[in-house]
């Protein structure tokens, strides 16, 4: 593999129930994110990590958690979905953390009813 | 608050030029990117500005003004695949990226 991959490509939960988003980069990047898109707004990032054993919280980290054990994964978990968690669920990398270039994944689509 | 401003949908006939604007109100800046996110799928990097003026790359050029607060992205020579949305992002002041809600091109032949 080349680049970053997202599991599931999509998903429909029930409300309530716990989910993790899985991500995983082959290319050696220090920082990784997760954004949520939502119609109508931008990318709203949820959490990062700057490098493997740290995180962050970004603007809308409510309901969320992640980790970063290693350089290539970087799950994120919803503890408890509800249906304001629909949306499209997107993972990406930089080479370094706030200067380079952000790549993405190709996303994992949420419903949650 | 933070501001990204661009239009939610752009209509242009193949072959043409249109020209995408955005403007921003952030709390610092550290460079404006542009990406490109074909429907259901990833976005995918365009462009990069972080000192004023035009970079041009390929079909594509994207200029900045940092007193303006002001970025376009100007595409050349329309193809049917650039039937996408364009999305605009600033670096503030803590490096994270702030994000247009993103502009809906449609290219008609």
């Amino acid at each position: 593999i080349a680049g970053i991959t997202q599991a599931p490509t999509s998903q429909i939960l029930a409300a309530g129930r716990r989910m993790t988003l899985r991500c995983t980069q082959d290319m050696r990047h220090n920082a990784m994110y997760w954004y949520r898109q939502d119609l109508g707004l931008g990318l709203r990032l949820i959490h990062y990590s700057n490098t493997a054993g740290t995180t962050g919280k970004g603007e809308v980290p409510d309901g969320y958690s992640v980790s970063r054990a290693n350089t290539d994964d970087f799950p994120l978990t919803l503890a408890s979905a509800v249906p304001s968690q629909t949306s499209v669920y997107f993972c990406a990398s930089s080479a370094r953390a706030a200067v380079d270039t952000q790549y993405f994944g190709p996303g994992t689509r949420l419903t949650v009813l | 608050g933070q501001n990204i401003d661009q239009p939610t949908e752009m209509t242009a006939t193949e072959g043409a030029i249109v020209q995408i604007n955005c403007t921003y109100q952030t709390s610092g800046f550290n460079g404006l990117f542009w990406y490109q996110q074909h429907a259901g799928e990833a976005p995918t990097f365009l462009s990069y500005n972080v000192l004023d003026g035009l970079e041009e790359k390929g079909r594509f050029s994207s200029f900045l003004s940092r007193s303006k607060g002001y970025s376009y992205l100007l595409l050349k020579e329309l193809q049917m695949k650039d039937s996408a949305s364009y999305l605009c992002a600033v670096r503030d002041s803590n490096y994270q990226l702030i994000w247009g809600a993103g502009t809906k091109l449609i290219i008609k032949p």
